[in-house]
């Protein structure tokens, strides 16, 4: 069955340092989606997109993010300055059509911890 | 205000159970979906239930969802150890098309 897959696992970078998170949505999905969760706490949408750009995006979603689809396959999640705040887990998903009728999945999820 | 509220936040049974979950949420929805999230994992998909449907199954899982109460209940039969994780509800929000709109969860543990 195919599934969104994410890599890192986990990233561990120093504060004001720039990451960048992978994904690779399901090949015939057309939207794609970032979202976070802190440790403890629930999970948060932070960003839609597409037709390569983005649809909706959420206030935690602030210039220091960015997505990309730099190709065919992949989407990407960019933090230009990490601060203590970003650390937590982040998520990518992906569906066929928009989210207000269809299933969202999720791949397995990259760990950032910002020290 | 939180959309999606699950209750109870934590729940442990025995094996053979069964476990119900509830969510409450505050919007007006087009539908509604129930993930599952093993410790320090991924979100799993298991059922997503619309807002024109009252009831769904899949497997050991019956979701119902009351729109004139917003709440939803995700009832797990003859539960298993490997049921154990957290369960989400999560809504997809009239406005706001794209997003979904994740609860607390609830920590299910199901004791052999």
């Amino acid at each position: 069955e195919p599934e969104v897959t994410q890599t890192p696992s986990h990233q561990v970078t120093q504060m004001g340092q720039e990451v960048i998170l992978r994904c690779v949505p399901i090949s015939n999905h057309l939207y794609f989606y970032w979202y976070r969760q802190i440790l403890g706490q629930k999970v948060e949408f932070l960003v839609s997109f597409y037709n390569n750009e983005i649809s909706e995006k959420s206030e935690i979603f602030d210039d220091q993010f960015s997505v990309e689809r730099p190709d065919g396959s992949n989407f990407t999640l960019k933090i230009r300055s990490t601060k203590l705040e970003d650390s937590a887990m982040y998520f990518c998903a992906s569906s066929v059509r928009g989210g207000q009728t269809d299933t969202q999945y999720f791949g397995p999820g990259t760990r950032l911890t910002v020290l | 205000s939180q959309q999606g509220e699950e209750d109870p936040q934590a729940l442990s049974i025995q094996e053979g159970e069964n476990a119900t979950m509830n969510c409450s949420y505050k919007t007006s929805i087009n539908n509604l979906q129930w993930y599952r999230q093993n410790s320090g994992r991924g979100l799993v998909h298991l059922i997503l239930i619309r807002s024109n449907e009252r009831e769904k199954h899949s497997g050991r899982l019956r979701v119902t969802l009351d729109t004139s109460k917003k709440s939803s209940s995700l009832l797990i039969t003859a539960s298993r150890a490997a049921d154990t994780a957290s369960y989400f509800c999560a809504t997809a929000p009239i406005q706001g098309a794209q997003k979904l709109v994740f609860g607390q969860g609830t920590r299910l543990t199901i004791n052999p």
